[in-house]
């Protein structure tokens, strides 16, 4: 079955302890995004990455790294997190970074920094 | 700059009931993707429809139908005699074509409630 995977599902944590939330697609998709849903402001993009070689910020990339050391896994790390960041994420994928098939999106970590 | 507005926050209706979900966008380009994506209560995103640019035909997809209007910039979101599976919070979104990558501009979303 084609899916985009996220772990953990659910997190509580407390400030400045390093997480790490993995994203995984099976799908062969060249790219891959972090979005950050947050009530009233719909998705918001964090990083992206349009294959194994370009990762680029999206809109709100502060406090957030990225790594796309293999094709299929396309981790978000929180070196130190904050309150603010305690929000509901999410990992897409779509074929290319430049074309118009729909992003397939995972399941969503919901995040709570204490 | 790019822009989705989705003015309504939440919508309550009775089942059965028709509903238009409404979606207000912005953007200099004239070639681009509208999208529909569906946020049930188990919080994932289901994709529902993608419309581009010149393709102003409305589409029907059971109880479910979009009005594409560039006139007035709108891609609206009809629900026919909604039921209480379709209470979830739906998000319109807007993408480039032209010299960009695949980045999704998102909506607030609009929180239906279906009530029997």
């Amino acid at each position: 079955e084609a899916q985009v995977t996220q772990n953990p599902r659910y997190l509580i944590t407390v400030t400045g302890k390093k997480l790490t939330v993995t994203c995984s697609q099976n799908m062969n998709h060249e790219y891959m995004s972090w979005y950050r849903q947050d009530p009233g402001l719909g998705l918001r993009q964090i990083y992206y990455s349009m294959n194994v070689e370009v990762t680029d910020k999206g809109d709100v990339p502060e406090g957030y790294k990225v790594s796309r050391k293999e094709k299929r896994n396309f981790p978000l790390i929180l070196e130190s997190p904050s309150p603010n960041q305690t929000s509901l994420y999410f990992c897409a994928s779509s074929e290319t970074g430049t074309g118009i098939q729909p992003q397939h999106f995972g399941d969503g970590t919901r995040l709570s920094i204490l | 700059a790019q822009k989705v507005t989705q003015a309504q926050t939440e919508i309550s209706v009775v089942e059965k009931e028709d509903v238009t979900l409404d979606c207000v966008y912005e953007t200099r380009d004239t070639t681009y993707y509208l999208f529909w994506y569906k946020q049930p209560p188990s919080g994932e995103l289901v994709f529902l429809i993608r419309r581009n640019s010149f393709d102003e035909q409305n589409e029907i997809s059971g109880r479910y139908s979009w009005n594409f209007q560039k006139s007035t910039s709108s891609f609206n979101f009809t629900i026919t005699a909604s039921q209480v599976v379709d209470s979830a919070v739906y998000f319109c979104a807007l993408r480039r074509i032209s010299g960009g990558y695949n980045k999704l501009i998102f909506g607030a979303g609009t929180r239906l409630a279906v009530h029997p």
